[in-house]
């Protein structure tokens, strides 16, 4: 149990153009989903973290206008690069978790790799 | 800030070696640190947990330990096969729902 799923897997658009990345708890309901980015080679930096009918809480740095996210029930969040360049070119990871206790873990999915041209 | 690093960045052994990955953070006041394996262009898998009151986890050929008082984790692999080969990740769970990564250390195990 406890699968999280996101789409697509990899995706190439054009400079300018926005982007959207869905990731889905596909057998359980998620009270908080997260939002990971990662650079090659590089460890992943947490970006966001969203709770379901409310506003998502950004991390330092990370640019709230840029990177929409949207938690719109409690098996799916979805992440909009808005008007994207090629330095948002990048490996981007869902995660999410069952229950509010700090000590869980939280599920990750499989990941989706944006190429900007 | 809490910080986790990763020694070494990278690793490659002969099939059939014990192994021992390190990871270290700066902050001990931690809920539980977590191993995770990451293959390239991949997701992460889950590989142990370890709550703060624990000192180790062990799943098959996989042990995890903690220290948590000196802020130290080991990951020790037995008897490694060329499957072991991927990036591992350990991230400590600060609260807040965060999880801060490690740097990774990327093992290759050669037949």
């Amino acid at each position: 149990g406890a699968v999280v799923s996101q789409h697509p897997s990899r995706v190439i658009c054009k400079s300018g153009t926005s982007v959207k990345i869905e990731c889905r708890s596909l057998d359980f309901q998620a009270t908080t989903m997260f939002w990971y980015r990662q650079f090659p080679k590089k460890s992943l930096m947490l970006m966001a973290t969203s709770n379901e009918g409310s506003k998502a809480t950004y991390e330092q740095g990370v640019e709230k206008d840029k990177f929409l996210i949207n938690h719109a029930s409690l098996t799916l969040s979805t992440l909009t690069v808005t008007s994207a360049h090629p330095e948002d070119s990048s490996f981007y990871i869902c995660s999410a978790k069952r229950t509010e206790i700090i000590q869980e873990t939280q599920y990750f999915g499989p990941g989706t790799r944006l190429l900007v041209l | 800030k809490q910080e986790v690093t990763q020694i070494p960045a990278a690793l490659s052994v002969p099939e059939g070696e014990n192994l021992v990955l390190n990871c270290s953070f700066t902050d001990s006041a931690i809920y539980n640190l977590q191993w995770f394996r990451q293959d390239p262009g991949k997701g992460l898998t889950s590989l142990l947990l370890i709550q703060s009151s624990q000192r180790e986890q062990t799943s098959g050929r996989l042990n995890a330990s903690l220290d948590k008082s000196s802020g130290r984790s080991t990951l020790y692999i037995a008897a490694s096969q060329p499957g072991d080969s991927a990036t591992y990740l350990c991230a400590v769970n600060t609260g807040f729902q965060k999880l801060v990564f490690g740097t990774g250390t990327r093992l290759l195990v050669s037949p």
